[in-house]
């Protein structure tokens, strides 16, 4: 059974539309994160949520807002995609908030054109 | 604010060769320290981490790390690399005000020679 899951494993989109990336895992995880890989293998925390509430925003543009109906689910909305969106989306659990080591997901390529 | 440094951003070695990756983080307080692994392709992987106790750590793979307090810096090295061993290495830290989150390293590209 995958821990973490993504979905879709890649997402090639024009600009100025708008996408979605779903997360779910099944560990059980109170957390769950949302972070982005740049080309250069960067990688920057996004979003937090513990228990479906929003603990961490870093400086994201607001097209960016991700939703978590529950504990075992965090998705992530675009709206109106810009060239440098294009990343690997990096979605990943934790057991409690003080991200003592995660689990990751595999991986959201999105490549806008 | 808290920041993890890895200086080499690309190593290439040898199969049998020993390994040393850097990593330096600045915090003055307790720290939790980790090295991930990103093979080809594919999605982050613990190799391991520091919480406490014992400075040497052992993790998956033949890996180990040593967490240095008074240099702030916790390596990761292995005495005799593998082929298998391509792959990106990322250190990260988790500490004080950003106990929620983990901060990662710019990662360290590591080819083997067969």
């Amino acid at each position: 059974d995958t821990a973490v899951s993504q979905t879709p494993k890649y997402l090639v989109t024009q600009m100025g539309n708008d996408k979605s990336i779903k997360c779910e895992q099944n560990l059980g995880h109170d957390t769950m994160y949302w972070y982005k890989q740049d080309s250069k293998k960067f990688l920057k925390i996004m979003f937090s949520y513990n228990n479906k509430e929003l603990i961490i925003n870093e400086t994201v543009p607001n097209r960016f807002s991700p939703k978590s109906p529950d504990k075992a689910h965090l998705n992530l909305h675009i709206n109106s995609l810009e060239l440098g969106d294009s990343a690997v989306y990096f979605c990943a659990s934790s057991q409690d908030g003080r991200g003592l080591g995660y689990t990751f997901g595999s991986g959201t390529r999105l490549t806008v054109v | 604010a808290q920041s993890v440094s890895q200086h080499n951003h690309h190593v290439i070695l040898s199969e049998a060769a020993s390994l040393e990756l850097g990593c330096n983080y600045s915090y003055g307080g307790t720290v939790n320290l980790f090295w991930y692994v990103q093979y080809p392709g594919q999605h982050l992987q613990l190799l391991l981490k520091y919480f406490s106790g014992d400075p040497l750590v052992k993790g998956i793979k033949g890996f180990e790390a040593e967490f240095i307090k008074s240099k702030f810096s916790f390596n990761l090295r292995k005495p005799s690399v593998q082929w298998s061993d391509t792959a990106e290495y990322f250190c990260a830290v988790n500490a004080g005000s950003s106990a929620s989150k983990i901060i990662f390293g710019s990662g360290t590209r590591l080819s083997i020679r067969p």
